[in-house]
């Protein structure tokens, strides 16, 4: 089984649609959570991190729940500028990632 | 305020061959972890390094060896290249490795 596991997409969406992405982890020793966005060949970029109590930014929420060792991420009202793809990262002393969701906002 | 710093962007080696990447962490850190990333998957941690040693390594052979300086810079080495080491490294850098980290831009390598 796999440390990180995501949903692995393609989610393609029209703009203004509210897309949900999931992870699971499998270790329980882990101590933080993260949403990395990864553009086409660039480089992750720290999103938001992932706290128990929930956590929102803009139009992103996230969501951590310890006891299923599930992470979420919610984005409302797409913006074409939001395809990309979402990488979910598990930190015990070393970040472990998801294989990614890809996202596809469309006109 | 740089960011992290990585050389060089783009490399082509040949099977067999050796080949060195380097990395700068952003100002203030002191840990360095290096990713593998191929093409449609997520990044696979090779090593990460503070005070200038391995603390941890993921699932990766012993062609793959790296260095951290004293300026907490660091090097990844790989041997006897081979074709599926073609990939993206990405080096990224942390304060301690348990907070937010912080990614270069990585280098693609090409091995033909």
């Amino acid at each position: 089984r796999k440390e990180v596991e995501q949903d692995p997409g393609p989610f393609n969406v029209p703009e203004g649609a509210t897309v949900a992405f999931n992870c699971t982890y499998s270790n329980s020793a882990s101590q933080s959570f993260f949403w990395y966005r990864q553009d086409c060949r660039k480089e992750p970029k720290l999103l938001m991190s992932v706290y128990s109590s929930g956590n929102e930014d803009g139009r992103f929420t996230a969501q951590l729940n310890r006891a299923s060792q599930y992470i979420s991420l919610l984005i409302r009202d797409s913006k074409l500028s939001d395809s990309a793809t979402y990488l979910c990262a598990v930190n015990y002393n070393k970040l472990i990632f998801g294989a990614g969701t890809r996202l596809a906002v469309h006109p | 305020d740089a960011g992290v710093t990585q050389s060089p962007t783009h490399l082509i080696k040949t099977r067999g061959q050796q080949v060195t990447l380097r990395c700068s962490p952003k100002s203030g850190h002191d840990t360095v972890s290096w990713y593998q990333q191929a093409l449609g998957q997520g990044p696979q941690f090779i090593f990460q390094y503070y005070e200038e040693e391995e603390r941890q390594r993921g699932n990766f052979p012993d062609r793959f060896s790296g260095h951290q300086f004293p300026n907490y810079s660091s090097e990844l080495n790989v041997n006897a290249l081979l074709l599926g080491d073609s990939a993206l490294y990405l080096c990224a850098s942390s304060m301690g490795g348990d907070y937010g980290y912080t990614f270069g831009s990585g280098t693609r390598l090409t091995v033909v």
